[in-house]
């Protein structure tokens, strides 16, 4: 079926360890952004890349990095994992502008202890 | 930034029940705003899109409106089903951060057999 792939869905680090989450989609969409989504605080934009070759910070962007390998892949890296970082990440893809949905994967649930 | 904010945070109806959920934003200048439900441990699943130009959408016992000038969405579901428990995230798209969604907190509904 068409849409978002993430891997990995769980994962459990040690405070410092680093890890990447990755993700895919292939409606050949040129948007892809990444949220993460905390009790009581909503889902927050991380960083977005508007089209192949460019990324941009979100809302909350410190301790996390990206990398827009190609138009189907983003990926989602935290060089030093922080127990803050404990959430569930989503990644997801548009076309962008006016008349366009979103499409989400179904999520990783990262834990930082 | 768009802010979007959903009331109430909780419900809970009988089932059979007719029932409305409420989202403002901030921003009249705003392109899509769209519906989506998540259940419990899961990702984000669409339920409507409504584009700048358009008022309403409907799909089956699900309808939702658009009002611009007073920043306002409502989300209407009709004869409710024990099914339809989950959280209802509003989400409203303007230029800014790549067109990425700004999302409310979400209302969780719970209908009772």
């Amino acid at each position: 079926n068409a849409g978002v792939t993430q891997t990995p869905k769980f994962q459990v680090l040690k405070t410092g360890q680093s890890m990447t989450l990755q993700c895919a989609q292939d409606m050949n969409h040129n948007s892809m952004y990444w949220y993460r989504q905390d009790p009581g605080m909503g889902l927050r934009l991380i960083y977005y890349s508007a089209s192949e070759g460019t990324t941009d910070k979100g809302e909350v962007p410190n301790g996390y990095n990206v990398s827009r390998l190609n138009k189907r892949e983003f990926s989602l890296r935290l060089e030093s994992a922080a127990p803050s970082q404990t959430s569930v990440y989503f990644c997801a893809s548009s076309e962008a502008g006016d008349g366009y949905g979103y499409t989400f994967g179904s999520g990783t649930r990262l834990t930082v202890v | 930034k768009q802010e979007v904010t959903q009331i109430p945070a909780a419900l809970s109806v009988p089932e059979g029940e007719n029932l409305v959920l409420n989202c403002s934003f901030t921003d009249s200048a705003i392109y899509n705003l769209q519906w989506f439900r998540q259940d419990p441990g899961k990702g984000l699943t669409s339920l409507l899109l409504i584009q700048s130009s358009q008022r309403e959408q409907t799909s089956g016992r699900l309808n939702a409106s658009l009002d611009k000038s007073s920043g306002r969405s409502t989300l209407y579901i009709a004869a409710s089903q024990p099914g339809d428990s989950a959280t209802y995230l509003c989400a409203g798209q303007d230029s800014n951060s790549g067109y990425a969604l700004n999302f409310g907190k979400g209302t969780s509904l719970l209908v009772t057999p």
